[in-house]
């Protein structure tokens, strides 16, 4: 089955760049959603087909996909953005949502 | 405003079952495939289940295939997970999640708040 790897945690300092990696065979030829988790609440959806960006989430927010590598960007980083974010793609050979492990940004 | 309930939720011995519901409003739930997915404490997001909306085709993790059932009930807005032979690793918080099409395939555009189901004796 496909299997997507996330470093486990990223650390950023405000107002720089977070960037959140999510790696998988050939990944670009797969549509890749983001979500954000803060702790206690139900995930959110900030990216969706690589890039594209759901109405309310701020243009700080962005994707890209290439190769075996999927990255979730975040410019200009707040304390606010600290979350769990997992990318996940669909497994068209098993018909199997597939989520990455996760990564905890901390922002110092 | 769409909205996700999730419902039935509790402390079940091993070996039971139980079934959770999620109401949807807001859109016309017949339109969108839903997904059930599940996060155990201090874990990740782990997929659990999908129905699509017109065909209602189901698509099942391996961990739960032959254990749980996905169905949905188009006339009263309702997605409903039946879990039997539940086990200690079944335990976590449950999510409901709306896909942004019919297709399974998609990105999930909302989500439940999530109902906790706990496994033990």
């Amino acid at each position: 089955s496909y299997v997507v790897t996330q470093p486990p945690s990223v650390s950023a300092t405000p107002g720089k760049t977070a960037s959140i990696s999510c790696e998988g065979n050939n990944i670009e030829n797969k549509a890749v959603h983001w979500y954000q988790q803060k702790p206690g609440q139900a995930p959110v959806l900030v990216i969706f087909y690589d890039s594209d960006r759901p109405s309310g989430i701020p243009d700080r927010f962005s994707g890209s996909n290439s190769g075996n590598t999927a990255t979730l960007t975040i410019s200009r980083v707040e304390v606010g953005d600290e979350a769990d974010y997992y990318c996940q793609v669909w497994d068209s050979y098993t018909d199997h949502w597939v989520f990455g492990g996760g990564t905890s940004l901390t922002v110092l | 405003e769409v909205q996700l309930v999730e419902s039935g939720g509790g402390l079940v011995q091993p070996g039971g079952s139980l079934r959770l519901s999620c109401l949807g409003s807001g859109f016309t739930f017949s339109n969108y495939a839903m997904h059930w997915v599940r996060q155990a404490p201090g874990k990740g997001l782990e997929w659990v289940s999908s129905i699509s909306g017109r065909t209602g085709s189901t698509y099942y993790a391996g961990s739960v295939k032959g254990r749980f059932t996905l169905s949905r009930d188009n006339s009263k807005d309702t997605l409903f997970l039946q879990m039997d032979s539940l086990r200690a690793d079944d335990t976590a918080v449950y999510y409901c999640a709306k896909a942004s099409r019919s297709e399974p395939m998609v990105q999930a555009d909302y989500w439940g708040q999530g109902i906790l189901v706990t496994v033990s004796s």
